[in-house]
């Protein structure tokens, strides 16, 4: 089962930012935060992990609470093609498997 | 270079029958994974393939089975299908087996009637 708990949707107007928020409140030390999507019809695209400290890509933002019970994974300037399915995994250092839930429906409106 | 493909695209079986779908990993990659995706749910793990043999293994039955070959494309077959079974299979390259990165197709749409 998977170990986080996302919003089912979201909204977002173009050009500002998105902010996915997500609750991993059992996450033990060695588990990793990761960030997937899914364009309507693709495959998953990887976004952005993080362990414990905040992260930054050209893609997002990643900021880790520093208990490591909860992140938001942040687009800083939301454009119509960021709308899709995100998903927030938790997943052992060791485990060769991402494990997905239902993910966040983000919706990015002119 | 080019990145994970799958074929067919689409596919339509009946009940019973056998299917085999595959993944061509991106280039420099030595493990796949596949992951089955139901409509509205995120991807469920089937298993991982590292250097042709099998690492790992999600919560499906045995007549889900598959093959890795030496340049390390995959397969996926499935015995005796079952309506259920109508999903969108998902291929996944990486370096490694328990990369932070996982590179996805498009996956593979099967119907069972």
């Amino acid at each position: 089962d998977a170990k986080t708990t996302q919003p089912t949707s979201m909204d977002c107007a173009e050009g500002r930012a998105a902010n996915l928020p997500c609750n991993h409140s059992t996450i033990s030390g060695n588990e990793y935060v990761y960030w997937y999507r899914q364009i309507h019809s693709q495959g998953p695209q990887y976004i952005i992990h993080g362990l414990k400290n905040n992260e930054t890509n050209e893609m997002a933002s990643l900021i880790i609470t520093e208990d490591r019970k909860s992140s938001t994974l942040i687009l800083p300037h939301a454009t119509l093609r960021d709308t899709a399915v995100y998903y927030c995994i938790v997943r052992e250092g060791g485990s060769e498997k991402l494990v997905f839930g239902k993910g966040t429906k983000l919706t990015v409106n002119p | 270079e080019t990145g994970v493909t799958q074929s067919p695209t689409h596919l339509i079986k009946t009940r019973g029958q056998q299917v085999t779908l595959r993944c061509s990993s991106q280039s420099g990659h030595n493990t796949v994974s596949w992951y089955q995706q139901a409509l509205g749910q995120g991807p469920q793990f089937i298993f991982q393939y590292y250097r042709e043999e099998e690492n790992g293994r999600g919560n499906f039955p045995p007549r889900f089975s598959g093959l890795q070959f030496p340049n390390y494309s995959s397969e996926l077959n499935v015995n005796a299908l079952e309506l259920d079974d109508s999903a969108l299979y998902l291929c996944a390259s990486s370096l490694g087996v328990t990369p932070h990165t996982q590179y996805f197709g498009p996956g593979t749409r099967l119907t069972v009637l």
